[in-house]
C-alpha cells in the first residue's frame, strides 16, 4: 500500500499570502495524484487532477506540481474562503490511499 | 452532469450490518470504463478510501475491511450499494460514494452513520 505523507498538519495563514502543501509518497506515483479541498459540512471537491492539470471551476490561484513522489499544492493570494482542510490522494495503485490532510487556518 | 446521493440508516448498533445506496445519474456503470467508489471520513479524521465497482463489475477493497465490504451495482436502477458488516464504533463515519475518472470527480452530499447501542 502507498502511504501519502503530507506536511505541515495545520498552518495558520492571513490573506493574501502565499501557500505551500506538500505530499510525498512512499513509492513513485508518476502523476497519478490528485488534491482535494473539503470544507466542514461539504462533500469533498477536487482542485488539481493528475499532479498539475486544473479543474474548471476552481479559481486559478491553486496549482499542482510534481510527478514521482513529491508533489507540491499552491495556493497564491490565499482568500477566506480558503479555510479548509486539503487532501492529496493517488490512483496509481490499488488501494487508492488518501494522505493524512493538512488543515489551512485563516487568521 | 453527473449527480451521486448517497441513502440509508443514519444509525446503526454494533455487529449489525450497514447497507447504503448510492443512486446515481448523468453516466452507466454499463460504459466501458465507468466506475463508482466508496470514501469514508470519520469525525475529524481523515478520508478513507474503502472500495471501488468497474462498469465490468470489477471490485476492489481496502485490505484492512475486505473481510466485511461488499458493493455491488444495479444498473437497471443507476445503484450501487455498500454492506459493511459487523459494525463498530469505530465505524461512525460520513459515508461518501463518487464517480471515479482515475481521480474522484464527482461526490455525492455523504450520509452520516452513527454506530451505537
Amino acid at each position: 500500500e502507498i502511504v501519502l505523507t503530507q506536511s505541515p498538519d495545520f498552518q495558520s495563514v492571513t490573506p493574501k499570502e502565499t501557500v505551500t502543501i506538500t505530499c510525498r509518497a512512499s513509492q513513485g506515483i508518476a502523476t497519478s495524484l490528485h488534491w482535494y479541498q473539503v470544507k466542514p459540512g461539504q462533500s469533498p471537491k477536487l482542485l488539481i487532477k493528475s499532479a498539475s492539470q486544473s479543474i474548471s471551476g476552481v479559481p486559478s490561484r491553486f496549482s499542482g506540481s510534481g510527478s514521482g513522489t513529491d508533489f507540491t499544492l499552491t495556493i497564491n493570494s490565499l482568500e477566506a474562503e480558503d479555510a479548509a482542510a486539503y487532501y492529496c490522494h493517488q490512483s496509481s495503485s490499488l488501494p487508492n490511499t488518501f494522505g493524512q490532510g493538512t488543515k489551512l487556518e485563516i487568521k | 452532469q453527473i449527480t451521486l446521493k448517497e441513502s440509508g440508516p443514519t444509525l446503526v448498533k454494533p455487529t449489525q450490518t450497514l447497507t447504503l445506496t448510492c443512486t446515481f445519474s448523468g453516466f452507466s456503470l454499463t460504459t466501458t470504463g465507468e466506475c463508482v467508489a466508496w470514501i469514508r471520513q470519520p469525525p475529524g479524521k481523515a478520508l478513507e478510501w474503502l472500495a471501488l465497482i468497474f462498469w465490468d463489475n470489477d471490485q476492489r477493497y481496502s485490505p484492512s475491511l475486505q473481510s466485511r465490504l461488499t458493493v455491488t451495482k444495479d444498473t437497471s436502477k443507476n445503484q450501487v450499494v455498500l454492506s459493511l458488516t459487523n459494525m463498530d464504533p469505530a465505524d461512525t463515519a460520513t459515508y461518501y460514494c463518487a464517480h471515479r475518472n482515475d481521480e474522484f470527480d464527482y461526490w455525492g452530499q455523504g450520509t452520516l452513520v452513527t454506530v451505537s447501542s
